[in-house]
């Protein structure tokens, strides 16, 4: 029973146009949203968050929109840059003590 | 500030061995957590901590144990090791009950042969 999914394994965008990442999530209890970005043979860094309060919350090029009705949340990169290139994962937590991660979205920026 | 430090950074197990991941943080953290992920798959909770002396198991359990005894320690051990077991391992910690950011280790990965 996969509580989050990210149905796109893998997205390829031109460097400078936007980046769209989808999650869904099936956990009504589930009450903040974060994005995280992993590079090969690192660990996950954080990237951005919302809580379930709120519906956008944007910092800088990210912004992540939340539809709670139709449980769904996207992470917006724009404008797209090499260094963007990671995978990403969605990650709801309910109570802020277990997050559950998406399986991620693999995102190339070509140049 | 070393931040989430784990070790060894790789290994390579026979069946039925036995081992322990070592994760430490120095940011005073309450709450620290083991996760694993297998390739194309999202992380998973192995086992998490809210404090010194205080562990619960998360989704996946089975074939592990934790302790801690400290609040910098979190080590976790993997007895009789399987091939099912193969996987990247992530420690995590956070400061506490509002804050759900994890800042992560930089993973280890555990080869069973």
């Amino acid at each position: 029973d996969q509580q989050v999914k990210q149905n796109s394994p893998s997205l390829s965008v031109q460097e400078g146009r936007i980046s769209i990442l989808n999650c869904d999530y099936t956990n009504s209890m589930f009450d903040y949203f974060l994005w995280y970005k992993k590079y090969p043979a690192e660990g996950p860094t954080f990237l951005i968050s919302i809580s379930s309060i709120k519906d956008k919350n944007e910092d800088g090029r990210f912004t992540v929109f939340l539809n709670k009705s139709a449980k769904h949340l996207s992470l917006h990169i724009v404008p797209s840059q090499p260094g963007d290139s990671a995978v990403y994962f969605c990650a709801p937590s309910q109570g802020a003590q277990k997050l559950v991660f998406g399986q991620g979205t693999r995102l190339t920026i070509n140049p | 500030n070393a931040g989430v430090t784990q070790t060894p950074k790789f290994r390579i197990l026979k069946i039925g061995q036995s081992m322990t991941l070592q994760c430490t943080q120095d940011m005073n953290h309450n709450y620290m957590y083991w996760y694993r992920q297998d390739p194309g798959m999202g992380l998973k909770l192995i086992y998490y901590s809210v404090g010194a002396g205080i562990t619960d198991k998360g989704e996946v359990p089975n074939g592990y144990n934790v302790s801690r005894s400290t609040t910098e320690d979190f080590p976790l051990r993997l007895e009789l090791a399987a091939p099912s077991q193969t996987s990247v391992y992530f420690c995590a910690s956070t400061q506490g009950l509002n804050n759900p950011v994890l800042t992560f280790g930089a993973g280890s990965r555990l080869t069973v042969l």
